[in-house]
């Protein structure tokens, strides 16, 4: 069974400050999607990034880029520039890729709630 | 484009009736829906996965008969909590996933069920 572990449960970085956030899993699986989502205080799910386990290259997306460490089982998530806005709930989750056209379960990690200071 | 509409938003009702909430994919044909629930400060927790057309495969432990969810349609998908009690108070999300997008989860902005 597959595992995603999110270590901080809580950080806290100033206004324009970069911080990373971590996340580790467990699979034997070779092909899959990984996951950064974010849920602000109104609790709506929004995708961040996302990672395709086949792909070498880190993901970005404008302030957020992944470093993703495949041997490591590393998938960690740097936000650069930080805005208020920014402020929430981090999940890191994990996809096994199904072949047939379907989609496959989230398997979520406990979350890390960040603060961005003013 | 991938809007999932869930409704209500918010939910009050007495002990021991039922309640019926809606996720609807706005703009695209949802092959599969995901049903999760999310307590204070936790994760979340999958509940089900809906297939359109097909009975849900429930997550261990999730009762069937008191959570039963219906995907009739690619676009529609309820959950019904049936003789709800305090327990079953909770945050509950879905998620819907686009047929040319099947690797992408999209979510509805949750409902809050509370049960007096």
């Amino acid at each position: 069974a597959q595992t995603v572990t999110q270590s901080q449960p809580e950080m806290s970085v100033q206004e324009a400050e970069t911080v990373t956030l971590s996340c580790t899993y467990d699979t034997s699986e070779s092909n899959y999607y990984l996951f950064w989502y974010k849920q602000p205080p109104s609790r709506q799910m929004i995708l961040v990034i996302r990672q395709e386990a086949y792909k070498q290259q880190n993901a970005t997306e404008n302030r957020f880029s992944v470093n993703f460490q495949k041997a490591a089982k590393s998938f960690s998530l740097k936000i650069s520039d930080s805005q208020l806005g920014d402020t929430a709930m981090y999940f890191c989750a994990f996809m096994k890729l199904f072949y047939g056209g379907a989609t496959n379960k989230l398997i979520f990690g406990t979350g890390t709630l960040l603060a961005v200071q003013p | 484009g991938a809007v999932v509409s869930q409704h209500p938003s918010w939910v009050i009702c007495k002990s021991g009736t039922s309640v019926k909430i809606e996720c609807r994919s706005l703009d695209f044909q949802a092959t599969t829906m995901f049903w999760y629930r999310q307590f204070p400060k936790q994760s979340l927790m999958l509940m089900a996965t809906s297939n359109e057309g097909s009975k849900a495969t429930y997550e261990q432990g999730v009762e069937k008969d008191k959570f039963l969810i219906n995907h009739a349609s690619l676009t529609l998908s309820t959950l019904t909590v049936t003789s709800a009690h305090p327990e079953d108070s909770s945050f509950y999300i879905c998620s819907a996933a686009n047929r040319d997008q099947v690797n992408i989860q999209y979510f509805g902005a949750g409902t809050r069920l509370s049960v007096l």
